[in-house]
């Protein structure tokens, strides 16, 4: 398995609140991915990173903020939870998906609940 | 644009039966194409990919797909289900030749497995 490992796993906050959900990797890969994931629209990416500071938005960054300040750590943060961000959150990192078969591979995901 | 669409959310068939699970994609460009599994839990897994090549790949657990360009379709199979096969199933499409990093992941069909 690829030494991927999200934290927290499970979260539970109010509206309004700041939440920084962390992906840690241990396999020096340079790209790194944030999804959510809900029922009926499979995985949305939210961010993505190609390097040490260097970061991108995806299809629904919306809300969400992103951090990478060493390789091995891609952090996401949420400036003011809403109850739609309620949500599976996976991060995933690949070598160098400029080649198409690159492989993605994904953390254990992390459950919020925003109340 | 690129999309993926899964026929059908839920799947269920019985032990030792065959599993048929729907892909059918849309792409300007000849694509590079996915199947992931998901169980309870956990993040995605890689079962099988597409490249180039061979039309039928075989992966993982006894899996296997074939690309019908001609159809558009990448549907996925096995002969004969397994209890453990139950678990959630991602069709993934990226743009390929002329490179590019988006993943695009259909809704997910859930494959329930009867005794």
């Amino acid at each position: 398995d690829a030494g991927i490992t999200q934290s927290p796993r499970h979260k539970v906050t109010e509206t309004g609140t700041p939440v920084t959900l962390r992906c840690h990797q241990t396999e020096n890969h340079r790209y790194m991915y944030w999804y959510r994931q809900d029922p009926g629209h499979g995985l949305r990416l939210i961010h993505y990173s190609y390097g040490v500071k260097d970061t991108d938005k995806g299809e629904v960054s919306d809300g969400y903020s992103v951090s990478r300040s060493k390789t091995e750590d891609f952090l996401l943060t949420l400036e003011s939870a809403t109850s739609s961000q309620t949500s599976v959150y996976f991060c995933a990192i690949s070598e160098s998906p400029e080649r198409g078969t690159d492989t993605q591979y994904f953390g254990p995901g992390t459950r919020l609940t925003v109340l | 644009a690129q999309s993926v669409t899964q026929l059908g959310s839920h799947v269920s068939v019985s032990e030792g039966a065959l599993v048929l699970l729907r892909c059918n994609y849309s792409s300007s460009v000849p694509p590079y194409l996915f199947w992931y599994v998901q169980y309870p839990n956990q993040g995605l897994q890689l079962l099988l990919k597409y490249t180039t090549g061979a039309t039928l790949v075989k992966g993982i657990n006894g899996f296997e797909a074939e690309f019908k360009k001609s159809e558009t379709s990448f549907h996925l199979t096995k002969p004969s289900a397994h209890m453990s096969d139950a678990a959630e199933y991602f069709c993934a499409v990226r743009r390929a030749n002329t490179g590019g990093f988006k993943t695009i992941f259909g809704a997910g069909t859930r494959l329930f497995v009867k005794a």
